[in-house]
């Protein structure tokens, strides 16, 4: 059984489309988190849901907009893909509220590989 | 504001040697610490945590205790395996200022 899972797995797409990542927790976990892993494996929260309320948004392009339509799944759209958008990105939840959930393990998901040419 | 910092990579040893892997921090508030291990093409795992000042975390073979007086949350191992080869990334939580903060990875190759 999976915990956390994502689809698809590698997404390549020419500069300027519009694309989503979905990512699925079936851990009952309450808090679910978007992050960007670079080429040199540097890794970057984008954003954190609780119980489908935003709490955490980064400075990230408002061409990144995630979507969390149940406390289960947090979907991640981009628009205008651009270069620079290549990377790794991974879906990971943890137990609890946000705030208690700062010291609770994140459980990731395996990543979608995003590449725009 | 918070950050972490680790040793930088890539480290190359061979199996059975021991294992350092340096972590500092800067942290205003009360951070919680932890160790996340990614394999090759995998997600993050947590390997260890210590939430609290002079905690130890450990698994596996692999340990690291909370040192506040010089803000480290080193990584050990005294004996490594080739399937320890592994990406590692050190990590805090800080609950009174809502946020959290990876260090960009320390690559390890153990060779047999």
């Amino acid at each position: 059984d999976t915990a956390v899972s994502q689809t698809p797995k590698y997404l390549v797409t020419q500069m300027g489309n519009d694309k989503s990542i979905k990512c699925e927790q079936n851990l009952g976990h309450d808090t679910m988190y978007w992050y960007k892993q670079d080429s040199k494996k540097f890794l970057k929260i984008m954003f954190s849901y609780n119980n489908k309320e935003l709490i955490i948004n980064e400075t990230v392009p408002n061409r990144f907009s995630p979507k969390s339509p149940d406390k289960a799944h947090l979907n991640l759209h981009i628009n205008s893909l651009e270069l620079g958008d290549s990377a790794v990105y991974f879906c990971a939840s943890s137990q609890g509220e946000w705030l208690a959930a700062l010291g609770d393990e994140q459980f990731f998901g395996p990543g979608t590989r995003l590449t725009v040419l | 504001g918070n950050s972490v910092t680790q040793m930088e990579g890539p480290v190359t040893l061979s199996e059975e040697a021991f294992l350092t892997i340096n972590c500092t921090y800067t942290a205003t508030g009360y951070p919680s610490l932890f160790w996340y291990v990614q394999y090759p093409g995998e997600g993050l795992q947590l390997l260890l945590k210590a939430t609290k000042a002079d905690d130890k975390g450990s698994n596996k073979g692999f340990e690291a205790t909370y040192r506040k007086e010089t803000t480290s949350f080193h990584l050990e191992k005294g004996s490594v395996q080739v399937s320890d080869s592994a990406v590692y990334f050190c990590a805090l939580t800080d609950y009174n200022n809502n946020d959290m903060r990876f260090g960009a990875g320390t690559r390890l190759t153990v060779k047999p």
